[in-house]
């Protein structure tokens, strides 16, 4: 069963440094997101990215963070400077269409120190 | 006012019991309804999408309740496995990227 797939699965790295978190989304799916969860929080969206262009973002998404997809298969979300606060499991999500489910990667566990 | 609302629970029942959660949405201009699972500190797995006739997936069913904007889902005969956080997941017509509002999840322990 095809999967979405995330690396690396933790990441630690210090303040003012920055993360590149991949995901490979499922091969013939169009839509693309990020999500993340504070410990203990709740899953919230970051952006959605379909046909090369962000399609929505949320006010979590500043200008601190990016996405990208470099090429056919990956899709990155680069934070430019981590904060504290950016500490979370980030999950990246494909669907096929719009408005179909979304299907999740297992995450990458930040840590900022 | 939370757009999507959930019970945090937990819910503690025995192995065999039917156990229900709801969940409420603010918004009446909510377009998709989705029921996913989470273990600790895993990624939320889709369990199932819910439809407005309601739907059922072995022991699970989901209804949808539009008049009084909530989803529902009943677990039959439960398992120790589902032990989990169950999560409800809403999109709004509003947003043009299709994103998912998220509860924030009830807990379900289901003990021998």
């Amino acid at each position: 069963e095809p999967e979405v797939t995330q690396t690396p699965s933790h990441q630690v790295t210090q303040m003012g440094q920055e993360v590149i978190l991949r995901c490979v989304p499922i091969s013939n799916h169009l839509y693309f997101y990020w999500y993340r969860q504070i410990l203990g929080q709740k899953v919230e969206f970051l952006v959605s990215f379909y046909n090369n262009e962000i399609s929505e973002k949320s006010e979590i998404f500043d200008d601190q963070f990016s996405v990208e997809r470099p090429d056919g298969s990956n899709f990155t979300l680069k934070i430019r400077s981590t904060k504290l606060e950016d500490s979370a499991m980030y999950f990246c999500a494909s669907s096929a269409g719009r408005n179909d489910e979304q299907f999740f990667g297992p995450g990458t566990r930040l840590t900022v120190l | 006012r939370k757009e999507v609302e959930q019970d945090p629970g937990p819910f503690n029942v025995p192995e065999g019991a039917t156990v229900a959660f709801n969940c409420t949405y603010s918004n009446s201009a909510s377009q998709s309804f989705f029921w996913y699972r989470q273990d600790c500190r895993k990624e939320p797995k889709l369990l199932m999408s819910v439809y407005s006739s309601g739907n059922e997936d072995g022991r699970f069913t989901a209804q949808l309740n539009r008049a009084s904007q909530y989803i529902s889902l009943l677990i039959r005969d439960s398992k120790l496995s589902d032990s989990a956080t169950y999560l409800c997941a809403v999109t709004f017509a509003y947003n043009a990227g299709n994103m998912l509002t998220f509860g924030g999840g009830t807990r379900l322990m289901v003990k021998p």
